[in-house]
């Protein structure tokens, strides 16, 4: 059981080069969302989506584009790296409902020189 | 937008000690989460609280739902190795879908043994 897959796990960028994170889920998980790790700050909800076909931005959604055309898989890309966007980043999936736990992925560590 | 603050930062302990942790906020929450990261992966769901005043045991783990929905606690009781990690509270963004979670800024634990 898969559970939430994403790859890579490292990757590093030059500024301005684009580059998408990819996401799987087998879970068969309506809700599906991304977030970033940095030092001292917690996780921050990049964006998220509550089916397929339907997305909507977090708190920090710029530069950053998300789409969502089947139930298992929410790719996140990025169109210009810029050195801010060094993270972790974590997808994670749920069943609607406030009883449903997120599941999280391994993350992605991302370096932006 | 809400906020939430986890206190202390960090803590080293040593092995068969006593934890606890906090997390406040300047508004109301509905549901607190509590979730604890291992290094080198995803957070993993540790307790969840949907009533003021609710307290919840998981094995050595209470969590208490603090009655002004404002604040939540988190023990853990004869701590081991295996504890360490990042713990984090998170509840559900005000009126959002309930995979649109705020989380806190995290508490590392360090257990020596």
């Amino acid at each position: 059981n898969a559970g939430v897959t994403q790859t890579p796990k490292f990757q590093v960028l030059k500024t301005g080069q684009s580059m998408t994170l990819q996401c799987a889920q087998d879970m068969n998980h309506e809700y599906m969302s991304w977030y970033r790790q940095d030092p001292g700050m917690g996780l921050r909800l990049i964006h998220y989506s509550v089916g397929a076909g339907i997305t909507d931005q977090g708190e920090v959604p710029n530069g950053y584009n998300v789409s969502r055309s089947t139930t298992e898989d929410f790719p996140l890309r990025l169109l210009s790296a810029a050195p801010s966007q060094t993270s972790v980043y974590f997808c994670a999936s749920s069943l609607p409902g406030p009883n449903s736990p997120l599941h999280f992925g391994n993350g992605t560590r991302l370096t932006v020189t | 937008g809400q906020q939430l603050n986890q206190s202390p930062q960090s803590m080293f302990i040593q092995e068969g000690e006593d934890v606890s942790m906090n997390c406040t906020s300047s508004s109301i929450f509905n549901t607190w989460l509590w979730y604890k990261q291992d290094p080198g992966e995803g957070p993993v769901l540790l307790i969840a609280l949907y009533k003021a005043g609710e307290l919840t045991s998981n094995g050595r783990l209470t969590a208490q739902f603090g009655i002004t929905r404002k604040d939540s606690f988190l023990n853990i009781s004869a701590s081991i190795p295996s504890d360490v990690g990042i713990y984090f509270c998170a509840g559900p963004d005000y009126g959002g879908a309930t995979n649109k979670l705020i989380f806190g800024t995290g508490t590392l634990l360090a257990v020596q043994p």
